[in-house]
């Protein structure tokens, strides 16, 4: 079974602009969880879609958005970038509320 | 507010002995903690999971420990291999929240041929 898939796995963006990642989850797979890295923060919990809704969000500003489509594929939205938004950003799938398989991540620069 | 946290930034293991990862969390509404692997430039890879039902949990060389009046969580792997070289993170979730987990700052773990 083929694992998590995200694209591109590198991106660089200008601040001001805006982006797009995007997520593909293992098949039968409901649940997109994203995350943020950064140096010493661990992972920081973005937002969870289940079944094309968000089910949990975290305490990220409103630029970061996303959206799950039919299929299940998601993409997460940064709009306005700012030089702290750089960051390895890591997508998760699930069946429903269990283990969660991580893609590779995309890493993004704003220069 | 970080509700996870693994205090021990490093750790260096002789190969062939025992390598023990701390987690320890403040909300005792977790019900479900994960122990993954990442490498660099790769994303986390799943190890062993632990429900807040049981106190251990074993799958090869990895044993997970829970302690839920302590409030903490550990990773036993037996014995360390050179491969096991990684930082580990420690994951755990609230209850009725969906999928939403809360992750440890993380442990590099070196073990040494």
């Amino acid at each position: 079974k083929a694992g998590v898939t995200q694209t591109p796995r590198y991106l660089i963006k200008t601040r001001g602009q805006q982006v797009t990642l995007s997520c593909s989850p293992i098949s039968g797979h409901r649940s997109v969880s994203w995350y943020q890295q950064t140096p010493g923060q661990g992972l920081q919990f973005l937002f969870e879609y289940f079944s094309e809704t968000q089910r949990n969000k975290g305490n990220f500003p409103g630029r970061f958005s996303g959206r799950q489509f039919s299929n299940s594929r998601s993409e997460m939205n940064v709009s306005t970038l700012e030089l702290g938004d750089s960051a390895l950003y890591l997508c998760a799938s699930s069946r429903y509320t269990d283990t969660q398989y991580f893609g590779p991540g995309t890493r993004l620069t704003v220069l | 507010d970080q509700q996870v946290k693994q205090n021990s930034p490093s750790l260096s293991v002789q190969e062939g002995r025992i390598s023990i990862l701390n987690c320890d969390y403040t909300n005792s509404m977790f019900d479900y903690f994960l122990w993954y692997k990442k490498y660099p430039a790769e994303g986390p890879t799943f190890l062993i999971s632990i429900s807040s039902i049981k106190d251990k949990n074993e799958d090869g060389r990895f044993t997970v420990f829970l302690n839920k009046s302590a409030k903490h969580l550990s990773l036993h792997i037996v014995p360390s291999q050179p491969g096991d070289s990684a930082v580990y993170f420690c994951a755990a979730r609230l209850s009725n929240t969906g999928n939403q987990f809360y992750f440890g700052t993380g442990t590099s773990l070196t073990v040494i041929p």
